[in-house]
């Protein structure tokens, strides 16, 4: 099952873009890269997910490397509500019956200042 | 749409007591799925609902129990509860998407075992 590795902790200025790097250079080919974060004390938030190719949407950008080795969440305008901990998770495996086990590990800690 | 939601939101038990953790989707999702999380560590999955009266063990199941007798429901059961289940629970509900599948989690419920 593919690991990710992520920085503890970050720190960005509002308005600024924020750039989140995640190492899963084991990776297969069938696995989909999750993003989650989870603002303190709530249950965690879907950002975005992708196989291949990058990918947006209204929260976020997802950049996969060509090798799938590596991917960034990019936060174009973060704000003091992005505060929180982003979690990239590869899925992880197939339950019996059906079903993705996502591991979350610790995360990155996203600090957004002012 | 309210979502997933977890009832309670925050309880104190004993030793020895038992409870039963709530959990309601709004969605028509097939998966459902019970997370534990303790301080400073990510989510372990306990145990999972792929369809209306099954359920299966996840990564750490000893010393509770599930049911899903309607497809909207999830129940969490602590038959005798111990200090070690002392936790934030968070309940999750998916579509059964294969690779794409999203999970939306729930504001969480905290327990106390004293």
């Amino acid at each position: 099952d593919a690991k990710t590795t992520q920085p503890p902790s970050m720190d960005c200025a509002e308005g600024r873009a924020a750039n989140l790097p995640c190492n899963h250079s084991t990776i297969s080919g069938n696995e989909y890269v999750y993003w989650y974060r989870q603002i303190h004390s709530q249950g965690p938030q879907y950002i975005i997910h992708g196989l291949k190719n990058n990918e947006t949407n209204e929260m976020a950008s997802l950049i996969i490397t060509e090798d799938r080795k590596s991917s960034t969440l990019i936060l174009p305008h973060a704000t003091l509500r992005d505060t929180a901990v982003y979690y990239c998770i590869v899925r992880v495996g197939i339950l019996t019956g059906g079903g993705n086990k996502l591991t979350f590990g610790t995360g990155t800690q996203l600090k957004v200042e002012l | 749409n309210a979502g997933v939601t977890q009832t309670p939101k925050f309880r104190v038990l004993k030793t020895g007591q038992s409870m039963t953790l709530l959990c309601a989707q709004d969605m028509n999702h097939e998966y459902m799925y019970w997370y534990r999380q303790d301080p400073g560590m990510g989510l372990r999955l306990i145990h999972y609902s792929v369809g209306e009266g099954t359920t299966a063990k996840g990564e750490v199941p000893d010393g509770y129990n599930v049911s899903r007798l309607k497809k909207q429901n999830f129940l969490l059961g602590l038959e005798s509860a111990a200090p070690s289940q002392t936790s934030v629970y968070f309940c999750a509900s998916s579509t059964a998407l294969g690779g794409g599948e999203t999970q939306y989690f729930g504001p969480g419920t905290r327990l106390l075992v004293l």
